[in-house]
């Protein structure tokens, strides 16, 4: 029932080009959509990607998902000082008939 | 604007019982279906219960099954999480979340969450 996130931190400059990665299985990832979201330290959570690659309105281009296998990942071009933040996967698994969140990704803007 | 506010949070002891409020507004809350997520202190998101929209379905995790109960007042616009036999180990930031109707169980709108503490 685990998804597992990696790297568990990663930084980059302004501008640069980051990806961070989730890993699961047949009964999560391997069969269910991937939702990804992203957290402000001290505030809530807030939906990033959803349906593997479909970004709610207002999530700039700059934020791209994919999904292939058990594996999903998450990009970000063109970082900028707002995306430090930490971010979580998610999917739904089918043996809990709940959601799975990944252990996070703490990006750090340089 | 749509909202939801998490209310009922703060300190118990262990072996107690703790009764959290979620209210929406700003949307149909009838026609969504309502997680609980928690967050333990430095710790990641862990979701907790889910209800549908007409409460014929609920699930909950493996750790708070059978000591949580999670219910729903659509007159009222109201999510509520009954929590019982609390543990050290449920000390957290308790979300109500919404999920998208065709987002395949993604959930789109948060609040801020209420905090609640399991100490002796």
């Amino acid at each position: 029932q685990s998804v597992v996130a990696h790297p568990p931190s990663v930084s980059g400059t302004p501008g640069q080009s980051i990806t961070m990665s989730c890993s699961g299985s047949s009964s999560n990832i391997g069969s269910n959509a991937v939702n990804w979201y992203q957290q402000i330290p001290g505030t809530a959570p807030k939906l990033l990607m959803y349906n593997d690659n479909r970004r709610p309105s207002g999530v700039p281009a700059r934020f791209s998902g994919s999904r292939s296998g058990t594996s999903a990942s998450l990009a970000i071009s063109g970082l900028q000082s707002e995306d430090e933040a930490d971010y979580y996967c998610a999917a739904w698994d089918d043996s809990l008939k709940g959601p799975v969140f990944g252990g996070g990704t703490k990006v750090t803007v340089l | 604007e749509v909202r939801l506010v998490e209310s009922g949070g703060g300190l118990v002891k262990p072996g107690g019982s703790l009764r959290l409020s979620c209210a929406a507004s700003g949307f149909t809350f009838s026609d969504f279906g309502l997680n609980w997520v928690r967050q333990a202190p430095g710790k990641g998101l862990q979701w907790v219960s889910s209800i549908t929209s007409t409460s014929n379905y609920i699930y909950y995790g493996d750790s708070v099954r059978g000591r949580f109960t999670t219910s729903r007042d659509n007159a009222r616009n109201s999510l509520y999480l009954q929590m019982n036999s609390l543990r050290a180990d449920d000390t957290a930031v308790y979300y109500c979340a919404r999920r998208m109707i065709y987002g395949n169980n993604a959930f789109d709108i948060w609040g801020r969450g209420t905090m609640v503490t399991v100490s002796s």
